[in-house]
């Protein structure tokens, strides 16, 4: 397996504009994590999912943040609309933290001018 | 609410340098405690996991401990070397698959 697959690594946009940030997890992996890390805050959990259903999504910050798991093959993060306070680098994980398995992938990098 | 503080936020040292990375938090009541590392533009890779009830655990030349009680960690690198220079975090976890709350890190660089 080729680990978790994130795309774009880079995005740069414009405030306003739509992003969709993609993940290709690990198969055979039942949990799926999005997190956010900043300079700031440093990586906080956005959403997860088990089985591809969203079970907490508290850490969503805005409506203009949304997540989807359609199959357990893929996920994306969407902001609509994007703003400067969204840059960010954007992670995708899969495993069980609690196992001590938690295997993340190499980032989404978005920057919103 | 966890909150989990990394001492320090940056440290340099020499090659060969044994050190200690420090990780404290407020709620002892945890599962286990992991220590991550993440190189520059990388996501994070799993070093080592505590078990509540371990007082230590070692892999090559890491050693983490782990204190519950009094909501302490320390990660401990023998023989530092360059490549071992990265961001390391802590991130206890507290039971439930949202509840794995990461440190801010410490930036280790591990000069020759």
């Amino acid at each position: 397996d080729a680990g978790v697959i994130q795309s774009p690594r880079h995005e740069v946009t414009e405030m306003g504009q739509e992003v969709t940030l993609r993940c290709k997890p690990i198969s055979g992996h039942d949990y799926l994590f999005w997190y956010r890390q900043t300079m700031m805050r440093g990586l906080e959990l956005l959403i997860y999912f088990n089985n591809n259903v969203p079970i907490d999504d508290s850490g969503m910050p805005e409506d203009r943040f949304s997540a989807k798991m359609p199959n357990a093959s893929f996920s994306t993060l969407k902001i609509q609309p994007s703003e400067p306070r969204d840059s960010a680098v954007y992670f995708c994980a899969t495993g069980l933290p609690g196992a001590g398995e938690l295997f993340f992938g190499e980032g989404s990098r978005l920057t919103v001018l | 609410k966890q909150e989990v503080t990394q001492i320090p936020a940056a440290l340099s040292v020499p090659e060969g340098e044994n050190l200690v990375l420090n990780c404290s938090f407020t709620d002892s009541a945890i599962y286990n405690l992991q220590w991550f590392r993440q190189d520059p533009g990388k996501g994070l890779t799993s070093l080592l996991l505590i078990q509540s009830s371990q007082r230590e655990q070692t892999s090559g030349r890491l050693n983490a401990s782990l204190d519950k009680s009094s909501g302490r960690s320390t990660l401990y690198i023998a023989a530092s070397q360059p490549g071992d220079s990265a961001t390391y975090l802590c991130a206890p976890y507290t039971g439930t698959a949202s509840k794995l709350t990461f440190g801010t890190g410490t930036r280790l660089q591990v000069t020759l």
